[in-house]
């Protein structure tokens, strides 16, 4: 049982365009979620996160919206580089929990 | 400061041997957690050691066991190898115990079971 889906195995984006990563939730009691980026050969490195008392947060050319009707989180990065080529994970846990629970990622492809 | 590290990188081991995977964490992180990630699968909770004691797991069968030592480095076992534990065993080291802040993820070990 799939908590957390993300349906894009790929996305591919002209450099310099807004890229738009999404996420889907099942279990409505998440109440902290978060994006990592993963590179080859590297380990998943933190991105940016919400809290459900929220829907949108920001840093720098990142941000995370979330919808709670809808359990639908998105990462928004904008201007879109090529350095931000990677696979991109959502996951997602409750307060205080000790495991995060992950979606399969998305691949973005920036485009020169 | 001395980010995550993780040894062996590369292993190949044939099914029913057993494995012992080993992580530094980052210094100042007294929490050490484990993942396994199958190809194309987003990584799945093994287990979390806080201060030398397990205080949470995933699903996993026993065959799957940790240690955290004082200085706070950890090591992954697994015993009786079968050919679905091959994947890209994650460790990652945080500073307490829940998960609300970022993990620090060393480059993971990738075990390959024949």
């Amino acid at each position: 049982d799939q908590q957390v889906k993300q349906n894009s195995p790929s996305l591919s984006v002209q450099e310099g365009r807004i890229s738009i990563l999404n996420c889907d939730y099942t279990n409505s009691m998440f109440d902290y979620f978060l994006w990592y980026k993963k590179y080859p050969a590297e380990g998943p490195t933190f991105l940016i996160s919400i809290s459900s008392i929220k829907d949108k947060n920001e840093d720098g050319r990142f941000t995370v919206f979330l919808n709670k009707s809808a359990k639908h989180l998105s990462l928004h990065i904008v201007p879109s580089q090529p350095g931000d080529s990677a696979v991109y994970f959502c996951a997602a846990t409750f307060y205080s929990n000790y495991q995060l629970i992950w979606g399969a990622g998305t691949k973005l492809i920036i485009k020169p | 400061e001395t980010g995550v590290t993780q040894s062996p990188t590369h292993l190949i081991k044939t099914r029913g041997q057993q494995v012992t995977l080993r992580c530094s964490s980052q210094s100042g992180h007294n929490t050490v957690s484990w993942y396994q990630q199958a190809l194309g699968q987003g990584p799945q909770f093994i287990f979390q050691y806080y201060r030398e004691e397990e205080n949470g797991r995933g699903n996993f069968p026993p065959r799957f066991s940790g240690l955290q030592f004082p200085n706070y480095s950890s090591e992954l076992n697994v015993n009786a190898l079968e050919l679905d534990d091959s994947a890209l065993y994650l460790c990652a080291s945080s500073p307490g115990q829940g998960v609300t802040g970022e993990l620090f993820f060393g480059e993971g070990s990738r075990l390959t079971v024949l």
